[in-house]
């Protein structure tokens, strides 16, 4: 079946770091893949999408490039806030049938001023 | 546009007590999700609904799990009787037909004693 293994947290960094968040899939087909993230207390929320090979999703400073020949989407930053403190969780969408959603574990992030 | 509502946002309860939770979605999807979020963990599928029909539920304890959607809009989930290691938060979230982007609520977070 489908999976999706994201890199364990927590993950802390200084104001101004560059972020590297690590995802890989496993999948039939060819799925869509997603970063959503979550602030504490509050649900999941979509930070970026790619649906095809080479597509590279970007928002909020953030950026991953949809990799098919490493089975990776990778999520970095240039230079990460405090603001961006939060669980990030990797997932990837079965094109066919019902759009399934498989979300890795999710790494958290701590930014210190 | 109102994003998708539930309640209660907490609730304790005592093993081998009942609980429900409800879900509104974005007005006009046509589908809706029931993850559960244990701590630390990635969201993982409990029920799938398509207007008010069932398109998974593979991972749904049904021993004691029960959802519905009536009418295709709001849904409840239901557990029966609970066990302590059903604690974790229970999201809902919905998207329009043949969109794979989701869009969550905050979660009800549960907490069995």
């Amino acid at each position: 079946g489908d999976s999706v293994t994201q890199m364990e947290g927590p993950v802390t960094l200084s104001e101004e770091a560059f972020l590297t968040i690590n995802c890989t899939y496993t999948a039939t087909g060819y799925p869509s893949l997603f970063w959503y993230v979550q602030y504490p207390g509050e649900g999941l929320q979509l930070l970026l999408k790619a649906t095809k090979a080479d597509d590279k999703g970007s928002n909020k400073g953030f950026e991953a490039t949809y990799r098919k020949e490493t089975t990776s989407f990778h999520l970095e930053k240039g230079s990460v806030q405090v603001s961006d403190s939060a669980v990030y969780f990797c997932a990837l969408s079965d094109p066919g049938g019902y759009q399934k959603v498989t979300f890795g574990i999710g790494t958290k992030l701590q930014v210190i001023p | 546009e109102a994003g998708v509502a539930q309640s209660p946002r907490y609730k304790i309860i005592e093993k081998r007590q009942s609980v429900a939770f409800w879900c509104n979605p974005i007005s006009g999807h046509a589908t809706l999700y029931w993850y559960q979020q244990i701590l630390g963990q990635g969201p993982k599928l409990l029920i799938q609904f398509q207007n008010n029909g069932v398109v998974d539920d593979s991972q749904l304890p049904k021993d004691r799990f029960s959802a519905e959607r009536l009418k295709g809009v709001d849904s409840t989930l239901k557990i029966q009787p609970a066990k302590l290691e059903d604690s974790a938060v229970y999201l809902c979230a919905s998207t329009s037909l043949g969109v794979d982007t989701q869009y969550f609520g905050p979660g009800t977070r549960l907490t069995v004693l």
